[in-house]
């Protein structure tokens, strides 16, 4: 069974750059075909951030477009997020998912100075 | 960006059927938006119910099932139980302009 890791800073500052990592393990990160951010607000719904595809194409949401890349590393089994230009909005937990099969447990990233 | 609207909350009694809606502002939802469904407990990562409208996974059980109904996706949960009572989210995929989460519905077994 495939398990997902989310892994990166707990607290980032305004206008800085939030990066996070999602391991793969059980499987390949081929075997999927895309993968996925999700995020949630404290108290909130879930808002899709984007996603990664095997071939390494890229479909990101448009409201967070200009801000979101989002990257794959075949040989260390692991795909990432970077968000930039963060404010206290961007404050939420960040899951990982491999089309939306499996999902990571979350990670809570807080954007304050 | 299309705005994917679900049922805030509905309430069902245990053994009873509660259907769960999905509607996209952009028109009927069809297969081609490709459904998913998602279960989520308080202080859990969410778990996929259904995928591609109707299709369950080996974790899914039997009572939950999926469909399109009136121009919207459908979560139909027959026979439910206390420890269905949950946030369930639907998601729909839009060509060109990527997914998009409903708001979500909390369910409610009294």
């Amino acid at each position: 069974q495939v398990q997902l890791q989310e892994s990166g800073p707990g607290l980032v500052k305004p206008s800085g750059t939030l990066s996070l990592t999602c391991a793969v393990s059980g499987g390949s990160i081929s075997s999927s075909n895309w993968w996925s951010w999700v995020r949630q607000p404290p108290g909130k719904g879930l808002e899709w951030i984007g996603e990664i595809y095997h071939s390494g194409s890229t479909n990101y949401n448009p409201s967070l477009k200009s801000r979101v890349t989002i990257s794959i590393n075949k040989s260390k089994n692991q795909f990432s997020l970077k968000l930039n230009s963060v404010t206290a909005a961007d404050t939420a937990v960040y899951y990982c998912t491999n089309s939306f099969d499996y999902w990571g447990q979350g990670t809570l990233v807080t954007v304050s100075s | 960006q299309a705005v994917v609207t679900q049922e805030p909350s509905l309430t069902v009694s245990p053994g009873g059927t509660v259907t769960l809606t999905c509607d996209s502002s952009t028109g009927a939802v069809t297969s081609g938006h490709y459904p998913y469904w998602f279960q989520q407990k308080p202080g859990q990562a969410p778990r996929t119910l259904i995928y591609h409208t109707s299709n369950k996974h080996s974790w899914t059980p039997a009572r939950f099932s999926g469909s399109l109904l009136g121009g919207k996706a459908a979560l139909i949960l027959s026979g439910a139980q206390p420890e269905d009572e949950a946030e369930y989210y639907c998601l729909l995929s839009y060509s060109g302009a990527g997914r998009v989460f409903g708001g979500g519905t909390k369910l409610t077994v009294l």
